[in-house]
């Protein structure tokens, strides 16, 4: 595609629910970060996967958060017994070339927004 | 670890004006710097950024930015501002190894009116 793509664009779950957010990448791009971004706030990483390996998964908030990407395009974040504290947007980004690179444009997804009630 | 601090959560400015945002760092590496804008329902784009060379950045949208590593800044600046400009803007850095492995400041919104 032409983009990154997210779906949902929205989602709303009941708190304890389990969700799943999708991304998918450019094609081809090696890089796939997954960020949050709570209201009011600035995206916050989560998680990182170079191909299909998860090479950092330092800010997950807790071990109900899980990110798989097992062909190394599409990618998805689970969210299981989601809590209230979980809504915010989720964003996805994508580059063609490893994190280390930086000459290498990060192009960023519009988002998932989760709403928790 | 690297810390982003964006001083200024709203910024009202009337069209055709200069604006200047502000964006200070805390890294015990070197970084690299970044300017993302976040239009309504759209993600985030790049700006522009900095990572070694001249302090002085031009980017698109007529932005630019100068790095200033005493004072731990990397302010955007534009000398006339349109109503399209209003959006959200994200300062980030990355350590110098890490590449895309960004830290985000918490935005400051810009907002011009007419």
């Amino acid at each position: 595609g032409a983009g990154v793509s997210q779906s949902p664009r929205y989602k709303v779950a009941k708190r304890g629910q389990d969700v799943a957010l999708r991304c998918d990448p450019i094609s081809g791009h090696v890089s796939l970060f997954w960020y949050q971004q709570a209201l009011g706030q600035g995206p916050e990483f989560l998680t990182y996967f170079q191909n299909e390996a998860q090479l950092d998964k330092s800010g997950l908030p807790s071990d109900r958060f899980f990110a798989e990407r097992p062909e190394g395009s599409v990618s998805t974040l689970k969210i299981q017994r989601t809590q209230q504290e979980d809504s915010a947007v989720y964003l996805c980004a994508s580059s063609s070339r490893p994190a280390g690179a930086t000459n290498e444009k990060l192009f960023f997804g519009s988002g998932t927004q989760l709403s928790v009630l | 670890a690297q810390s982003v601090t964006q001083l200024d959560s709203q910024v009202p400015v009337f069209e055709e004006a200069p604006v200047e945002l502000r964006c200070n760092y805390s890294s015990s590496v070197s970084v690299y710097l970044f300017w993302y804008v976040q239009y309504p329902n759209q993600g985030l784009q790049l700006l522009l950024k900095y990572l070694s060379g001249s302090t002085l950045v031009k980017g698109i949208n007529g932005f630019e930015a100068e790095f200033n590593k005493s004072q731990t800044s990397f302010h955007l600046r534009k000398p006339s501002v349109h109503i399209s400009d209003t959006a959200e803007y994200f300062c980030a850095v990355s350590a110098g190894n890490a590449g895309n492995m960004l830290t985000f400041g918490g935005g400051t919104r810009l907002m011009v009116k007419p």
